[in-house]
């Protein structure tokens, strides 16, 4: 079992409705949760991350944490062409392992005009 | 600020060539981290160091692949000799004490013939 988990897509979504990104985690000691923005051909670029169980809203995007259930979601509300990328994912650990990040193989998202 | 400056951007070289990749991080960064990015696995985190000196280097897939960092400002991933599995896109990414965010290089590509 794959320590972090995203279905791979792709996700077709049309132009001003609501995407939804999923993930699950294996390791229930996670500290900390992230998603990371990949456009095709560039490096990955923070979007948000979440700590603590509920949502987190910031503009259009709404990240979801649910520690009981190891899931994590990202929502994209009045979604633009632009926001089509690749979604990564991202888990930290506590203690030794604080800095690592573990990522998910990232959900392809295409938003349709 | 430059962000993280990664050279070359493109290496292709044939299999049992030496290949260095090298990476300079964020000013003041102290965190350091080399990934690989395939199709196959993911983003996966190779090594990373903290004040220069290599804190997990789990990561590294086997005694071909080394990682230095000299100093604050520089850092080299080495492969060699290196086999066509190699080929992936290398990122190096840097980040600072108490902030969540890890800002990404623009990658290397490499490519073993």
């Amino acid at each position: 079992q794959k320590e972090v988990e995203q279905n791979s897509g792709p996700l077709s979504v049309p132009e001003g409705a609501i995407a939804s990104l999923n993930c699950t985690y294996s390791d229930r000691g996670s500290q900390s949760f992230f998603w990371y923005r990949q456009y095709s051909g560039k490096s990955p670029e923070l979007i948000m991350f979440i700590y603590s169980n509920g949502d987190k809203e910031d503009g259009r995007f709404t990240a979801q944490l649910n520690k009981a259930s190891q899931y994590v979601s990202l929502l994209i509300r009045d979604s633009q062409p632009s926001d089509s990328a690749t979604y990564l994912c991202a888990v930290k650990g506590g203690g030794q392992g604080a800095q690592k990040l573990v990522f998910g193989q990232g959900t392809r998202l295409t938003i349709n005009p | 600020d430059a962000g993280v400056i990664q050279s070359p951007r493109h290496e292709v070289t044939e299999m049992g060539q030496e290949v260095t990749l090298r990476c300079k991080p964020i000013s003041g960064h102290d965190y350091l981290f080399w990934y690989r990015q395939t199709m196959m696995r993911g983003l996966e985190l190779l090594i990373y160091f903290n004040n220069n000196v290599p804190i997990d280097d789990s990561g590294m897939p086997e005694d071909r692949f080394s990682a230095k960092m000299p100093n604050a400002s520089f850092s080299t991933l080495k492969i060699q000799p290196s086999e066509p599995r190699d080929s992936a896109v290398y990122f190096c990414a840097s980040s600072l004490t108490g902030r969540e965010t890890q800002y990404f290089g623009p990658g290397t590509r490499l490519l073993v013939l």
